[in-house]
């Protein structure tokens, strides 16, 4: 069965003060992980696709890392606005439609 | 551009209505994706439309739950007779194509009474 595990489930930094989070998955054949963001009373909005292990993508101060049963999102000197809840999705392997998505980590970041 | 809108934003109804949610892909998006967020659960697949093809409704929880695609754009998502446990906020997508990636609407909150 397919699975995507989030940790941890909270996360709470200081600005400046830089953490990863981790999407665990297994999949018989990834054909995508998603990263997205979520912020209260909002829509997820889409961060990055990853599809082979060791590809990396980077946007301000995100940086998604994937390898053959995980993938790390970087948070670099994390500001109070990238506070959110991170989600992680997959391709499950019998639809190229449905995303599978894990809990999410709720990241708060304080001044 | 314009990105994925649904209305209502929210919507209280009585157990036993029936309600209908509204979702409005982004212009030439020809996928269209409803997704379900209940409080303390993750997002829950329901139904996903591409083009023409007969779309795939394996993650609709039950019979009273429904959707339509009209003229390959606009999309509702129908609950008949609502229970409780449909409260939740459901979630519309669009995607330029199959596997594209998915962008998200704003949601609507449901709360069955």
């Amino acid at each position: 069965e397919d699975q995507v595990t989030q940790s941890p489930e909270a996360l709470r930094l200081q600005e400046g003060e830089s953490s990863s989070l981790n999407c665990s998955y297994t999949v018989s054949g990834l054909r995508g992980l998603f990263w997205y963001r979520q912020d209260p009373g909002k829509g997820p909005e889409f961060l990055f696709t990853l599809y082979s292990a060791g590809e990396e993508k980077e946007k301000e101060r995100l940086k998604a890392t994937l390898t053959k049963k995980e993938s790390f999102l970087h948070i670099t000197a994390p500001k109070p606005e990238d506070s959110a809840t991170y989600l992680c999705a997959v391709r499950p392997t019998d639809s190229w439609g449905k995303l599978q998505f894990g809990a999410g980590t709720q990241v708060v970041v304080t001044p | 551009g314009a990105g994925v809108s649904q209305s209502p934003s929210n919507k209280v109804t009585e157990k036993g209505k029936d309600v209908e949610l509204r979702c409005d892909p982004i212009s030439g998006h020809t996928a269209l994706y409803w997704y379900r967020q209940s409080l303390g659960q993750g997002l829950e697949f329901l139904i996903y439309f591409q083009g023409n093809s007969a779309p795939d409704k394996s993650g609709l929880p039950s019979d009273r739950f429904s959707a339509e695609r009209t003229g390959g754009s606009v999309s509702t998502l129908t609950i008949q007779r609502t229970q409780q446990e449909d409260s939740a906020v459901y979630l519309c997508a669009s995607s330029l194509a199959l596997p594209s990636e998915q962008f998200f609407g704003p949601g609507t909150r449901l709360t069955v009474l």
